[in-house]
């Protein structure tokens, strides 16, 4: 397995709603990462886990919380978000942790806040 | 600054034509870069990677070039098709520290028939 597999692909959700974004690998990668992408934009970084745990957090608020519960599978999950937070989230990851500057990434998941 | 500034900003082609995307960077310190395609909605997919020693790879039509003393790189398509239709995004590594990736804007390329 040579990929980076994001689910839902979609997703549309109300302010007051709870959801999360998963993200899987099978490659032995140490490093994940969360980024976030508006329209015509560069994505963004947000967090970077180096062996499950979170080494960085790029002063994302707090209605974004990340999550790794094991080597292979990164969450996002989100609470009380606002209409701008709606965007592509792509999740990377890299195969020698996060000095390697490798990523591979998934296809995104594109939501919107509604 | 660390940036990474992309030209143009969109280009239309005819299919099987030729085209050449342009990367300038102020990036230090400098460990690599990369060219990425992303179709509309997806990730990015890495088409080549160029260390500080390397000026040109090959990746089927795609050719990359690298100036490290300029600080310039270039993305060559050739005899483009319609599913080269994307964004193409130059990303710049910095060496040390984390995976710290300095995306450029991209240029949106459209393949028309």
């Amino acid at each position: 397995d040579t990929e980076v597999t994001q689910t839902p692909k979609h997703l549309v959700m109300g302010m007051t709603n709870k959801k999360s974004l998963k993200c899987e690998q099978h490659m032995g990668h140490r490093a994940m990462y969360w980024y976030k992408q508006k329209a015509k934009k560069p994505p963004e970084l947000m967090f970077v886990y180096s062996y499950e745990k979170l080494s960085i957090n790029e002063s994302v608020p707090s209605r974004f919380s990340p999550e790794c519960p094991n080597s292979s599978l990164l969450n996002l999950h989100l609470h009380a978000l606002q209409p701008e937070d709606s965007a592509l989230y792509l999740c990377a990851s890299s195969p020698g942790g996060i000095q390697d500057t490798e990523a591979f990434f998934g296809q995104g998941t594109r939501l919107t806040v509604v | 600054k660390n940036q990474v500034e992309q030209s143009p900003q969109s280009l239309i082609i005819l299919e099987g034509k030729n085209c050449t995307l342009q990367c300038n960077y102020t990036v230090s310190p400098f460990s690599n870069l990369r060219w990425y395609k992303q179709d509309t909605g997806r990730g990015p997919v890495s088409l080549t990677i160029m260390t500080f020693s390397e000026n040109t790879k090959s990746n089927g039509r795609y050719t990359a070039t690298l100036d490290a003393d300029t600080k310039q790189s270039s993305l060559h398509i050739t005899a483009s098709q319609l599913s080269d239709s994307a964004s193409y995004i130059c990303v710049v590594s910095l060496r040390g520290g984390y995976n710290k990736l300095i995306f450029g804007a991209g240029t949106r390329l459209a393949v028309h028939p």
